[in-house]
């Protein structure tokens, strides 16, 4: 079967850096996506890997190794506002969006 | 205003009754999908249509059904709630040309609680 494993909650410190990790069982991949949830709302869009290699967009940055079925999520200078739920997707090759149950991310002062 | 609206945001309901989720967009986008959202898992995907003409069953189809009405519309259906169709819906569009990633844009949520 297909399968998404990530952490079910982490925290972290204010202004500190935090790792999520995603591994994937998937069948077939075209790419893997981060997405933010603030909780009772929708999730955004953060980032998409297609390629091996480090994806950087600000604060936020991805990791993709597709031998490995493996991806991370980095934030840097952690803020209150990154309080979140973060999930990673994988679209299989049926095109087709498999999605973990997400990471909570706690931030503290 | 939001691009992706779902109407009702929230509903309570009793077992047995028909319910009905909109969604509409303005993003122009063709392809729109219902997922729910239950704690502890990931996002499932009900339903999805790639333009007016097309209805395919997602991960978990049964019970529901959907209708698109417009490319703008799509409307999903629980013709006799059951109380574990509790969950929080959410309706997502995508573009395929959108970056190339297909990325998908969400709408607020319904919560709907069956008793």
């Amino acid at each position: 079967g297909q399968n998404i494993d990530q952490p079910t909650e982490m925290t972290a410190t204010e202004g500190a850096i935090v790792q999520i990790n995603c591994t994937y069982q998937t069948s077939g991949f075209n790419g893997l996506f981060w997405y933010q949830q603030h909780a009772g709302e929708a999730p955004t869009f953060l980032s998409y890997n297609v390629l091996d290699g480090l994806e950087e967009k600000g604060r936020f940055s991805s990791f993709l190794s597709r031998s490995k079925g493996y991806s991370y999520l980095l934030l840097k200078e952690l803020q209150m506002k990154d309080s979140a739920s973060y999930l990673c997707a994988v679209r299989d090759s049926n095109y087709q969006l498999i999605w973990g149950a997400g990471t909570k991310l706690i931030i503290k002062p | 205003d939001a691009d992706v609206t779902q109407t009702p945001r929230n509903r309570i309901t009793k077992t047995g009754k028909r319910i009905m989720l909109e969604c509409s967009q303005t993003k122009g986008h063709d392809r729109m999908y219902w997922y729910r959202q239950d704690p502890g898992l990931g996002l499932r995907l009900i339903y999805y249509s790639f333009d007016v003409k097309d209805i395919n069953k997602g991960e978990i189809s049964d019970g529901y059904s959907v209708s698109r009405q417009a490319q703008a519309k799509f409307s999903l259906s629980l013709e006799s709630a059951i109380p574990n169709q509790t969950a929080l819906y959410f309706c997502a569009t995508s573009d395929l040309h959108s970056g190339d990633t297909g990325e998908l844009f969400f709408g607020e949520g319904s919560r709907l609680t069956v008793l």
